[in-house]
C-alpha cells in the first residue's frame, strides 16, 4: 500500500517570497509522483509529474519539484509566489499507473 | 478545446434515494476516472474506465457504480444514499489508461444528502 504525507496543512507566505510545500510518501513498489492545485470551487489542475529520469521536474506557473528517492520525498517549490498562487495543493502518488493516492492537501495563502 | 464537463454542478438528495452523475471527457480522451472529495477523508479514488471497461476500482461499497459509453462519456450512480455520501465528486479524463498521462479534472458535482 502507498501513503502520502503532506507535512504542512497551511503555509502562509508573503508575495514575491519563495515557498516550499513538503510531501513525503511510502510505497513498496515504484511510483509516479504528481502535484495538483485546486482553486476555490474548481477541480484539480496538474502542476507537474515525475515518471522517471531527471529528478528535478519543472511544471506550469513557475513551479518545480525534486524527487528524492532516498528520502522518499517530492517537495514542491517556487522561487517567487504571487497572490494568484493562493490555493490548495495536493501531492499524489500512483503505483505505476494505478489510481492516484492523494495527500490531505496544503493550503497556500499568499498575502501582500 | 472544451474541458471536462460534469453535470449537474449541485444536487440535493434525500437519504435512501439514488443519484446519477454525468461526466463528458475532453474530446479524444478515452479514460475517465472518478474521485470523491470530502473534508474528512480527502480525495479518494472510486473507479477508472477505459474504452467502456472498468479498469480499476477503489475501496467503496457496491452502492457506488459506474459505466462508460462508446463516446467515452461516463456516469456514476450511488444507490440508497447515506448522509456520509455528501461530497464533491470529481471526474477526470486522460488520453489513455493509467495516471502517467496526467488527468484533466472537471469542476465537480457537489452532492448534499439530507
Amino acid at each position: 500500500a502507498q501513503s502520502v504525507t503532506q507535512l504542512d496543512s497551511q503555509v502562509p507566505v508573503f508575495e514575491e517570497a519563495p515557498v516550499e510545500l513538503r510531501c513525503n510518501y511510502s510505497s513498496s513498489v515504484s511510483v509516479y509522483l504528481f502535484w495538483y492545485v485546486q482553486y476555490p470551487n474548481q477541480g484539480l489542475q496538474l502542476l507537474l509529474k515525475y515518471l522517471s529520469g531527471s529528478t528535478l521536474v519543472k511544471g506550469i506557473n513557475g513551479f518545480e519539484a525534486e524527487f528524492n528517492k532516498s528520502q522518499t520525498s517530492f517537495h514542491l517549490r517556487k522561487p517567487s509566489v504571487h497572490i494568484s498562487d493562493t490555493a490548495e495543493y495536493f501531492c499524489a502518488v500512483s503505483p505505476l499507473g494505478y489510481a492516484l493516492n492523494f495527500g490531505k492537501g496544503t493550503s497556500l495563502l499568499v498575502t501582500p | 478545446k472544451a474541458g471536462v464537463t460534469q453535470t449537474p454542478r449541485y444536487l440535493i438528495k434525500t437519504r435512501g434515494q439514488q443519484v446519477t452523475l454525468s461526466c463528458s471527457p475532453i474530446s479524444g480522451h478515452r479514460s475517465v476516472s472518478w474521485y470523491q472529495q470530502t473534508p474528512g477523508q480527502g480525495l479518494q479514488f472510486l473507479f477508472e474506465y477505459f474504452s467502456e471497461t472498468q479498469r480499476n476500482k477503489g475501496n467503496f461499497p457496491g452502492r457506488f457504480s459506474g459505466r462508460q459509453f462508446s463516446n467515452s462519456r461516463s456516469e456514476m450512480n450511488v444507490s440508497t444514499l447515506e448522509l456520509g455520501d455528501s461530497a464533491l465528486y470529481l471526474c477526470a479524463s486522460s488520453p489513455g489508461a493509467g495516471t502517467e498521462y496526467g488527468y484533466t479534472f472537471g469542476s465537480g458535482t457537489r452532492l448534499t444528502v439530507v
